[in-house]
């Protein structure tokens, strides 16, 4: 079974920027939850989806914003970008809730604003 | 306000003994408890999960326990190999948030051969 897929990798923006990142849950997950990870803020929950439905959001301002497709497929999207959002960005899928299910994340899309 | 604790300190342990971590919170009452490793670069990856009914854990070299009148979880690596290096996490759920993960703040783990 394919595991989940971020891509890109790598992406460097410059402030002001806007950027998409994107990411595929493994078959048949319909859960999808977004993760922003720094040094010093560690792990934090950005939002999860669940079937096209945004379930749950982390404190995080309206410049994140996110959506789920039909085929559980995700991507979010950053607005007007500021150099404290360079991070690694991670993607979790699991079958339902991810409060009582093994996370499955992606290896992340590594952000760096200029 | 709602906590989760892991040492920052690195564990530095030699090859063979057992690394215990803990993970602490203050203000939860979660109903299940997550472990994950992290590597360098890379994402998570989940080891254990335990309920809050559950005493404790196991799998292969893996014991987790969860207390919930301390309010800590304990996870321990026996018989740890240098391969166990990584960064271990705690995650928690948060039934007054909609059940989200809630993520600590790691404890990075290093094995000497």
């Amino acid at each position: 079974k394919a595991g989940v897929t971020q891509t890109p990798r790598y992406l460097i923006k410059t402030r002001g920027q806007q950027v998409t990142l994107s990411c595929s849950p493994i078959s048949g997950h319909r859960s999808v939850s977004w993760y922003q990870q720094t040094p010093g803020q560690g792990l934090q929950f950005l939002f999860e989806y669940f079937s096209e439905t945004q379930r749950n959001k982390g404190n995080f301002p309206g410049r994140f914003s996110g959506r789920q497709f039909s085929n559980s497929r995700s991507e979010m999207n950053v607005s007007t970008l500021e150099l404290g959002d360079s991070a690694l960005y991670l993607c979790a899928s699991s079958l339902d809730s991810p409060s009582n299910q093994p996370q499955h994340f992606g290896d992340g899309t590594r952000l760096s604003i200029l | 306000s709602q906590k989760i604790e892991q040492n920052s300190e690195a564990l530095n342990i030699q090859e063979g003994k057992t690394a215990t971590l803990t993970c602490n919170y203050t203000n939860y009452s979660p109903a299940y408890l997550q472990w994950y490793r992290q590597d360098p670069g890379r994402g998570p990856v989940f080891l254990l999960l335990i309920r809050e009914n559950e005493k404790e854990k196991r799998k292969e070299r893996l014991k987790v326990t969860f207390d919930t009148t301390l309010k800590q979880s304990l996870f321990h690596i026996t018989a740890s190999q240098p391969a166990d290096s990584a960064t271990y996490l705690c995650a928690l759920d948060i039934k007054a948030a909609g059940n989200k993960l809630t993520f600590g703040g790691g404890t990075r783990v290093l094995v000497k051969p």
